[in-house]
């Protein structure tokens, strides 16, 4: 059984510091999603990568396929980037035919 | 191109009701997921569509739910006899293909 596991659950940090989640799973993945949920709010998907970095703004993912790790940073942090950050991990099978599997977030919060 | 919309946005339901939650996925996009994120809990795969069928129930429970994406109009997902325990938000997201998710605001229920 797949197992995601981010840390860590709980992040305050002051606005403008580099900010970095992990996510760490079990098994074999074909893709992994970084996704982000404000409070009461819908998901938005970030990033989808297989493999090696992407970035998009202040925002910057990596993943390690050979440890089964990945990294979502923040660059000069603020408060709008206050939510919680989800990684699910998209396995060939199990977790449903999509395959996803979620790890159950890191919540985040910036001050000001 | 609207989004993944999905209405209502908030249900409220007594025990014993019955509730309708509707996703309409992004234009072009044939494949629907529906997720369901209970309280303090992470997000877990609930069932699979494309148009008319349905490709993978695995996470939905054998009874009171079921789910459609009829040839027109959006994908439904109904609850007969709701629960307490059916308190939760529930995401549809679309995709294209099997890759990158779009999801919706998600739809709130509460179970009085």
């Amino acid at each position: 059984k797949n197992e995601v596991e981010q840390s860590p659950q709980n992040l305050t940090a002051q606005e403008g510091e580099f900010i970095t989640i992990n996510c760490s799973y079990s098994v074999g993945i074909s893709a992994l999603h970084w996704l982000q949920q404000h409070p009461g709010g819908g998901i938005v998907s970030l990033f989808m990568l297989s493999s090696g970095k992407k970035k998009h703004g202040r925002l910057i993912a990596t993943i390690n396929i050979q440890e089964k790790h990945s990294s979502l940073h923040i660059t000069a942090s603020h408060p709008r980037d206050s939510a919680v950050y989800i990684c699910a991990v998209r396995v060939p099978s199990g977790g449903g035919a999509d395959g996803l599997t979620f790890g159950k977030g890191t919540h985040l919060i910036i001050q000001p | 191109n609207a989004g993944v919309m999905q209405n209502p946005r908030h249900l409220v339901r007594r025990r014993g009701q019955e509730a309708r939650l509707r996703c309409s996925p992004m234009k072009g996009h044939s494949h629907v997921y529906w997720y369901r994120q209970l309280p303090e809990e992470g997000l877990k795969f609930m069932v699979y569509l494309q148009k008319e069928n349905i490709i993978d129930e695995s996470g939905m429970p054998k009874e009171r739910f079921s789910a459609e994406f009829p040839k027109e109009g959006p994908s439904i997902l109904r609850i007969q006899q709701v629960v307490r325990g059916d308190s939760a938000a529930y995401f549809c997201a679309s995709s294209r293909t099997a890759g990158e998710l779009f999801f919706g605001e998600g739809s709130r229920l509460t179970v009085l």
